[in-house]
């Protein structure tokens, strides 16, 4: 079965330090991942995207993301993370070949202390 | 630009009664999609649509009717409401052409069943 593993339901760092939301995916062929940020009351925003090419992607907000085919994962990073930066964040994957559907994971909640 | 847009933001239902969420995008997408968020559980598709006059049934359909009669509304029946269908929907579009284009989403609507 194609799925999305976010391992950590909330992810706690000190302003100043580095962050990584960590993600994990199981599908067949070519994945297509994103990122999407939530914060309170709010609908989702996108982050970023990995189709094709470097391995490293970099998105909105000073976010980046490394995608290792063999482990499967797309991890979410952020070299200095601010207060601002806590919030709920999703990964996402679309199977090759969906009809641009998505399979989402069930959320990290990042949240930065002062 | 509103971007996408949805109606009501919150609504409190009885058991039993009926509603329609409406969804509309100015953006001049082609497909456009129904989620629904509980804790825990990341986003779940109930159901989309690849174009005007199509719909199609997403991951958790049971209990929701849909359609598409313009391109830039896309509305989410809820027949006879049910207490697990208690949540917080959003929705959401993407421009057509392939599996690179991310998904834009809603603000949400809130929705308790009593």
């Amino acid at each position: 079965a194609q799925s999305v593993a976010q391992p950590e339901d909330q992810v706690n760092v000190a302003e100043g330090n580095p962050l990584t939301v960590k993600c994990t995916y199981s599908v067949s062929g070519n994945p297509y991942l994103f990122w999407y940020v939530q914060y309170p009351n709010r609908g989702l925003q996108f982050l970023l995207k990995y189709i094709t090419g470097d391995n490293l992607v970099k998105g909105s907000y000073g976010f980046e993301a490394e995608f290792n085919k063999s482990q499967t994962s797309f991890h979410l990073k952020k070299p200095s993370a601010l207060v601002s930066d806590s919030a709920l964040y999703f990964c996402a994957v679309r199977p090759d070949g969906a009809t641009n559907k998505l399979i989402f994971g069930t959320g990290t909640l990042l949240a930065v202390q002062p | 630009n509103a971007g996408v847009t949805q109606t009501p933001k919150f609504r409190v239902l009885k058991t039993g009664q009926s509603m329609t969420l409406l969804c509309a995008q100015d953006m001049n997408h082609e497909y456009m999609y129904w989620y629904r968020q509980d804790p825990g559980m990341g986003l779940r598709l109930i159901h989309y649509s690849v174009g005007e006059g199509t719909t199609a049934k997403g991951e958790v359909p049971d209990g929701y009717n849909v359609s598409r009669l313009k391109k830039q509304n896309f509305l989410l029946g809820l027949e006879s409401a049910a207490p697990s269908q208690t949540s917080v929907y959003f929705c959401a579009s993407t421009q057509t052409g392939g599996v690179y284009n991310e998904q834009f989403f809603g603000p949400g609507t809130r929705l308790t069943v009593l």
